[in-house]
């Protein structure tokens, strides 16, 4: 089946670094990529949706200069979280899609960013 | 205004036991809706989807859905749980993926 790893699993840094989370298709080329959040006991939240060669599509009350997303080919979106504050913790989750039309999303193993 | 809800936040079922989790989609209209299962300690897995056609739609591991447009419901069955399906279950629903708040499932052997 279509696989989707996400790099690291678990980043600890202090307030103020900036941190790079990279999403990649394994064995399928992503066409669209999006970015999650989930908070704890909380659903996901979509951040940003991402297709290939452009800039990212994101949703209402996500910052786009704190969250960079760039989609440069069609196995790798990565995640930059700028400047990390404490409130920047969560659960940060990629999918990725194939093709177009009626296909399903295809989720990374996510990854728990923690800042001091 | 989340569009998508679960009815359960948790279920606690014993083996052999018949589930069913509920879910309600509240934006008529045409949607893709899909239900997903987190094990402990997985990332989110597809169980299945209704694109369209047939309402009934059979998913891996015994589970199946049934969307019923006059109540704007998709809820998701299994005749006889196991131990191993105890994890979180997400309903969702297309365009632009919306999940719903999650029901843990606790499958007591």
């Amino acid at each position: 089946g279509a696989v989707v790893s996400q790099h690291p699993s678990r980043v600890i840094c202090k307030s103020g670094t900036s941190v790079k989370i990279e999403c990649r298709s394994l064995d399928f080329q992503a066409t669209t990529m999006f970015w999650y959040r989930q908070f704890p006991k909380q659903s996901l939240m979509l951040m940003a949706t991402s297709n290939e060669g452009s800039k990212a599509t994101y949703e209402q009350g996500v910052e786009k200069d704190k969250f960079l997303i760039n989609h440069a080919s069609l196995t790798l979106s990565t995640l930059t979280v700028t400047s990390a504050h404490p409130e920047d913790s969560s659960f940060y989750i990629c999918s990725a899609r194939g093709g177009w039309g009626n296909q399903p999303q295809h989720f990374g193993d996510g990854t728990r960013l923690s800042i001091l | 205004a989340q569009s998508v809800s679960q009815h359960n936040h948790h279920v606690i079922l014993s083996e052999a036991a018949s589930l069913e989790l509920g879910c309600n989609n509240s934006h008529g209209g045409t949607v893709n809706l899909f239900w997903y299962v987190q094990y402990p300690g997985q990332h989110l897995q597809l169980l299945l989807k209704y694109f369209s056609g047939d309402p009934l739609v059979k998913g891996i591991k015994g589970f199946e859905a049934e969307f019923i447009k006059s109540k704007f419901s998709f809820n998701l069955r299994k005749p006889s749980v196991q131990w191993s399906d105890t994890a979180e279950y997400f309903c969702a629903r297309e365009p632009k993926l919306t999940f719903g708040g999650g029901t843990r499932v606790l499958v007591k052997p």
